[in-house]
């Protein structure tokens, strides 16, 4: 049973420059979530995808914008990118909206 | 809101027990449990629904204070595997999955 996915690993981007990073979920779930984490901290919720809308957005400028697509997986992409934007980014992934939510390995985006 | 988390940080000896609480000052529909070890993601440990149904793994378990918005995980005969750091995110109604986390509690477990 595959779990929930994300690519790249690791990826280093200069400031101003636009990034997307890709999940695919895991097998049966429909929900992808998207989180930032900053190194010490608890996740912070990006926004939440199902049936390709965004159903929930956290408190994330409009720099940060996403999609899903009609397989369930999804992209999280960020344009003009601020130092502060480097962080672990994580992929949850969850069979509805309110249930479980299964994380990814997670994204690490340095901003140099 | 953020939930507050205690305590922050806690130390134990393998086969000791702890109770990692976190609280919340808004409504919650549902409290969520995760452990992350260092440089992985977190892991799903337990969730608890209002109404009173929960899932997760068979060795954790959980409480959820419905009236006080509070949630307590219970970490019985402590395993130096159970070492990391513990976050309860919490969803409110009509929130959908948007869960909030805690700060964290750091639990280390020594043989």
């Amino acid at each position: 049973d595959a779990g929930v996915t994300q690519s790249p690993t690791h990826l280093i981007k200069t400031r101003g420059q636009q990034v997307t990073l890709r999940c695919s979920p895991k097998s049966g779930h429909d929900t992808v979530s998207w989180y930032q984490q900053a190194l010490g901290q608890g996740p912070q919720f990006i926004f939440q995808y199902y049936e390709e809308e965004e159903r929930q957005r956290g408190n994330f400028p409009d720099r940060f914008s996403g999609h899903q697509f009609p397989n369930y997986s999804s992209e999280l992409n960020v344009n003009a990118l601020l130092l502060g934007d480097s962080a672990l980014y994580l992929c949850a992934s969850s069979s509805g909206l309110f249930y479980e939510q299964y994380f990814g390995p997670g994204t690490r985006l340095t901003v140099t | 809101q953020q939930p507050v988390q205690s305590p922050q940080a806690v130390i134990l000896r393998e086969g000791e027990d702890a109770v990692i609480n976190c609280s919340s000052s808004k409504a919650l529909y549902s409290v969520h449990w995760y452990r992350q070890k260092h440089g992985e993601a977190p892991v799903f440990l337990m969730i608890l629904l209002k109404g009173g149904e929960q899932k997760g793994h068979d060795k954790i378990s959980a409480s959820f204070n419905e009236k006080k918005q509070q949630s307590s995980l219970y970490l019985t005969a402590s395993q130096l595997s159970y070492s990391g750091t513990y976050f309860c995110g919490t969803a409110s109604y009509n929130q959908g999955g948007k869960l909030i986390f805690g700060q964290g509690t750091e639990l280390s477990v020594k043989p």
